[in-house]
This record gives structure tokens, C-alpha cells and sequence, in this order.
């Protein structure tokens, strides 16, 4: 079974509006930890928010907040005011577990989404 | 301050050859991992290390070997590459593995395969 659904292979956003992006997660684990990455069309990974598992209140960074929903195991990534840079695929991660001896901060990454702002 | 570095940062290989694909970082951290990127599949761990000597296979090891002789290095291994190879290969490096310690990657590496 998928660890990581994000089920929105593509969206579209108008310049200066919000978007969500859905990520949905699986896990056992009591202890985990939520990522979301953007991936530029120039090819690197850029860390814009975490989440842990324990955290009571939902993350925020700047236009970047994650909507956590524990019992939906739904960690959906909200950006505010759309700007044309924001235009990228966004990956949605899990690292279970949270102090493993040996653990090696392993994640695991849903399929991403395509995000496109237009004017 | 470089962060993690990959070398190179493109590579065209026939069936068969072997290759390096290098990764350093200078931040000091424990925790380094090889990571593959395929269309439509997100990213799938290779090979991850906790610390120097100390490696681990990932979700997608077969056809690859990795050692960690230093803290600062950790190589990728291609022995007898395979079009199923080609792909964008990412590296990541982290202080620690909990709570918010985040992966910081590397550019990518882009192998072809013929």
C-alpha cells in the first residue's frame, strides 16, 4: 500500500490566490514526521515545512502552512498568495519512527504534484 | 558553504559499464542517503548511511553499492549498469534523524543508460 497518496498529479492556480495541495499518509507508527519539498523545473529539492506528529498546532513558513488533520491522516500543503515562482512539482515525505537508533532519517515521498501559476 | 555537492551532474553510460557517482557535504552531518527519481514515482531510497563505516539498503538497492569511509563522502555504485538505471539521482545529507532534522539534497545527477 502507498505510504504516501497525493493524489493531484496537476493543478492550476491564478497569481495571488491560495491553492491546497492534498498529501494523505499510512502508518502505525505513533511518532512520525511530515515533509513537503519543491522540486523548481531546474531539478533541485528545496525543504519549505515540517510537521511532527506531536505538534498541536498546524506548521507555518511564511506563505506556507500545512494543514494537519491526525485522525484523516491528511497533511495537505496550503501557499497563500500564489506567486508565478511558485510554479513547481511539491512532494509530500514521511520519516516514521522518532528516535531510532540507526533510523538514518529516512523518507519516503509520495508521487508529487505539478503545481502551474498563471497570470 | 557548498552543502552537498554531486558530481557529475550528467552522465551518458553503455549496459554494462561502471560508474561513481560522487557526493560530498560540508556541514558536518551523520546521515547521508542516495535517493532515485522516476517519472511518476516520486523519490525511492537506495542506500543510507548513519555514520562513517556504517551503510544500509534502502527500498531500491539492487544494482548499487555504497561505502562511507569519511564523514564527509558517500559514493554511489553502479557496477553493470542497466537501462533500468537511468534515472535522476538525487543525494541527501542530515545532522540528525528526528524531529525536524530536514534532508537537505544535493543538484541531482542525470544517468542515461544505453
Amino acid at each position: 500500500a502507498q505510504k504516501i497518496t497525493q493524489t493531484q498529479p496537476g493543478m492550476f492556480v491564478q497569481e495571488k490566490e491560495a491553492v491546497t495541495l492534498d498529501c494523505t499518509y499510512d502508518t502505525s507508527d505513533q511518532s512520525y514526521g511530515l515533509f513537503w519539498y519543491k522540486q523548481p523545473s531546474s531539478g533541485e529539492m528545496i525543504f519549505l515545512i515540517y510537521q511532527g506528529s506531536y505538534d498541536e498546532q498546524n506548521a507555518t513558513e511564511g506563505r506556507y502552512s500545512l494543514n494537519f488533520q491526525k485522525a484523516r491522516k491528511s497533511a495537505n500543503l496550503v501557499i497563500s498568495a500564489s506567486q508565478l515562482g511558485d510554479s513547481a512539482m511539491y512532494f509530500c515525505a514521511m520519516r516514521e519512527g522518532w528516535v531510532l537508533t540507526g533510523g538514518g532519517n529516512k523518507l519516503t515521498f509520495g508521487t508529487g504534484t505539478q503545481l502551474k501559476v498563471e497570470l | 558553504n557548498a552543502g552537498v555537492t554531486q558530481t557529475p551532474k550528467f552522465q551518458v553510460l553503455k549496459t554494462g559499464q561502471s560508474m561513481t557517482l560522487q557526493c560530498a557535504q560540508d556541514m558536518n552531518h551523520e546521515y547521508m542517503s542516495w535517493y532515485r527519481q522516476d517519472p511518476g514515482m516520486g523519490l525511492r531510497l537506495i542506500h543510507y548511511s548513519v555514520g562513517a563505516g556504517i551503510t544500509d539498503q534502502g527500498e531500491v538497492p539492487n544494482g548499487y553499492n555504497v561505502s562511507r569511509s569519511t564523514t564527509e563522502d558517500f559514493p554511489l555504485r553502479l557496477l553493470s549498469a542497466a537501462p533500468s538505471q537511468t534515472s535522476v539521482y538525487f543525494c541527501a545529507s542530515s545532522y540528525g534523524d528526528s524531529g525536524a532534522n530536514v534532508l537537505t539534497f544535493g543538484a541531482g545527477s542525470r544517468l542515461t543508460v544505453l
